[in-house]
């Protein structure tokens, strides 16, 4: 089965740094993109970046260029997003994505998503 | 930056079909996918390059696009149906590359 896996539920401090992960499975990890979307509580679906396992050849959406680093481990066929300084509108679902084929295709396999709350 | 335009809402009484927008300029020349997410569950791709289904999608389920318009149909509507849909295209015109509607929230009747 095609899967990814992200790790769990995060709970962190403002001013926290954080890295959550997504592995693959069932396919070759380093011949797809892998995606990140952010959803804040209640809203809408957001495109952050994606990156190419194979070579991490990584594009970021402008929105999020400079907040977060994507990379990935080809090794052990997982990717990664991480913050240096969480801030509270850093709250929100974090989901990433298998893209289908070329970059511009669709998002076929969604991770279950990943729980960040930033809080005091 | 590429700006996708969704009704905020579409009711819709069971067996009927709803038909669901997603305005952009020049929309007709891109790809357009489209997402279903049901409360708590992350979004799971129904429509993808305007038209295609994946494997284990209802036929009830189809695309369009045309112009600044593209459109999602959901024929014979379910009670099962009802969910978040967005769609999102690959826009190479910016930097912003993929680009998510707002977001429509279909209620079943």
């Amino acid at each position: 089965e095609v899967q990814l896996v992200q790790s769990g539920t995060e709970v962190k401090k403002p001013g926290e740094s954080l890295k959550i992960s997504c592995q693959g499975s069932g396919y070759s990890f380093t011949s797809y993109w892998i995606g990140w979307v952010r959803q804040m509580p209640g809203k809408g679906l957001e495109w952050m970046g994606i990156i190419y396992p194979h070579d991490s050849d990584t594009r970021y959406s402008p929105s999020f260029q400079g907040q977060v680093t994507i990379s990935a481990d080809k090794s052990i066929s997982t990717a990664y997003l991480q913050w240096s300084s969480l801030k509270a509108s850093d709250t929100a679902m974090y989901y990433c994505v298998r893209i289908m084929g070329a970059r511009g295709d669709a998002f076929d396999i969604w991770g279950q998503g990943t729980m960040v709350t930033v809080s005091s | 930056s590429y700006v996708l335009t969704q009704p905020p809402s579409v009711s819709v009484a069971p067996g009927q079909t709803a038909r669901i927008t997603c305005g952009g300029n020049n929309i007709g020349s891109k790809s357009v996918h489209w997402y279903q997410q049901k409360p708590g569950q992350a979004p799971v791709v129904v429509v993808y390059d305007d038209s295609d289904r994946p494997s284990g999608i209802p036929e009830r389920f189809s695309g369009s696009n045309s112009g600044n318009t593209a459109t999602l149909t959901i024929s014979r509507v379910e009670a099962g149906d009802e969910a978040d849909y967005y769609c999102q295209v690959w826009d190479t015109s910016s930097d912003h590359l993929y680009v998510f509607g707002t977001g429509t929230k279909v209620t079943v009747l």
